[in-house]
């Protein structure tokens, strides 16, 4: 079983500033994909990123890049110079990789609402 | 591409009432996904299609829930007898898996008030 857990129900950050959003995970699995996805009000879930579990380098995908930390399951985001179209609920998640040709389910976290101040 | 269509995007329902949720997947993705979502969490897995085939359910899918994918296009998820508790909105998902990368495409979802 997979467990995510985002500790920050809330952040703020002035437009033009960096944020970092936490999230730490738990799973038995050796092999495992992790996610952050971003629910506008308009609640459609979009991915931002997305990190193999046995690449050593971390994502990066402009303003947004994560901090990868296996050893600890860590699996922070951070957006870069914030837009007003950052502003969103963001959801840090897991999946297998076990049910790679299966499909399988992600798992997410509880979400961090993000607000972005002009 | 006009994405993942879902309908209603309201319903508003008394206890005891049987509700049905359609998604439309993006035309060619054979992997179809249901999650629900209570206020203030993260999405949770229901169950999973490929193609007509429902390959997995989770635990929350109690016997009052179906769902369907026939001839692999659209999906319908049912619930029967409904509670309060079954208020949420009903995310689906679509994807199709190319090279080992699967990459999923959401939709607007349904949200279900239970009265």
């Amino acid at each position: 079983a997979q467990t995510v857990t985002q500790s920050q129900p809330e952040m703020s950050v002035q437009e033009a500033e960096t944020v970092t959003l936490s999230c730490t995970y738990d799973t038995s699995e050796s092999d495992y994909y992790l996610f952050w996805y971003k629910q506008p009000p308009s609640r459609q879930m979009i991915l931002v990123i997305r990190q193999e579990a046995y690449k050593q380098q971390n994502a990066t995908e402009n303003r947004f890049s994560v901090n990868f930390q296996k050893a600890a399951k860590s699996f922070s985001l951070k957006i870069s110079d914030s837009q007003l179209g950052d502003a969103a609920m963001y959801f840090c998640a897991s999946k297998s990789k076990t049910g790679e040709t299966s499909g399988s389910r992600l798992t997410f976290g509880e979400g961090t609402q993000l607000t972005v101040n002009p | 591409d006009t994405g993942v269509s879902q309908n209603p995007r309201h319903k508003i329902t008394k206890r005891g009432q049987n509700v049905t949720f359609r998604c439309d997947p993006i035309s060619e993705h054979n992997r179809l996904y249901w999650y629900r979502q209570t206020l203030g969490q993260g999405p949770e897995f229901l169950t999973y299609f490929q193609n007509e085939a429902q390959l997995e359910k989770s635990r929350l899918l109690s016997d009052r829930f179906s769902a369907e994918r026939p001839k692999g296009s659209f999906s319908t998820l049912e619930i029967q007898r409904t509670e309060q508790g079954d208020s949420a909105m009903y995310l689906c998902a679509s994807s199709l898996r190319a090279g080992g990368r699967e990459k999923l495409f959401f939709g607007s979802g349904t949200q279900l008030s239970v009265l």
